[in-house]
């Protein structure tokens, strides 16, 4: 079964600075890729997702990730935060079934 | 527009007593149903799935059952509760096919005392 790598547990950014939050997968086949967004007190909800054709995706509130199959990573970017994205990540994978596979997110504090 | 509820929100219960955890969403017909329990530091962790009326598929054994009455009902039970079963538990739904969205529920804070 497929499973799913957030390395980094917490991060503390200042408004404005650049995000990258790294995601790794394992499993041979055909992926499909999501990241999800638990916001304080809020339903976890899609951020953003890719199954097929280019590989950058766009998300909501200028969130971004990129697929690459040689390195089986999705990492999340956003050029600029907010203290809104204040919010823990979640990247998940899906291997053409009914499993849906989670990381244990990420927590990510932004300073005003 | 699809809606998806999650009750009680908050239960807190003594060990070895049964739990009763409900989740149904309006607004769609015969989607997939998923129960998740979600621990700190650990993600979520898929425990039931429901593509129809009375099919089940468990992914971890524990002791814990899932149970789908209706199509768009999905109810979670325990005939005795274990301290190591407390956590956040999430209902979600989706239209069906690995490329779907899931979309969650608010979820129910359980805490076995």
């Amino acid at each position: 079964a497929q499973s799913v790598s957030q390395h980094n547990h917490h991060v503390i950014l200042s408004e404005a600075a650049s995000l990258e939050l790294g995601c790794n997968y394992s499993y041979g086949g055909t992926v499909n890729l999501f990241w999800y967004v638990q916001y304080p007190g809020q339903h976890l909800q899609l951020l953003l997702k890719y199954f097929s054709g280019d590989p950058l995706v766009k998300g909501i509130k200028g969130f971004e990730a990129e697929f690459i199959k040689s390195k089986f990573s999705f990492n999340l970017r956003k050029p600029s935060v907010q203290w809104s994205d204040t919010a823990e990540y979640f990247c998940a994978v899906n291997a053409g079934n009914n499993d849906m596979r989670f990381g244990a997110g990420t927590r990510l504090t932004v300073k005003p | 527009s699809q809606t998806i509820h999650q009750w009680p929100a908050t239960l807190v219960q003594p060990v070895g007593s049964p739990l009763s955890l409900e989740c149904t969403v309006e607004g769609t017909s015969n989607p997939n149903l998923y129960w998740y329990r979600q621990a700190a530091g650990r993600g979520l962790q898929l425990l039931f799935y429901s593509v129809g009326i009375g099919q089940i598929s468990s992914e971890v054994p524990q002791n814990l059952s899932a149970s789908r009455p209706q199509d768009r009902q999905f109810i979670l039970s325990s005939k005795k509760l274990l301290l190591s079963d407390s956590g956040f538990y999430l209902c979600a739904w989706s239209s069906g096919g690995a490329t779907d969205t899931q979309y969650f529920g608010p979820g129910t804070r359980l805490t076995v005392l």
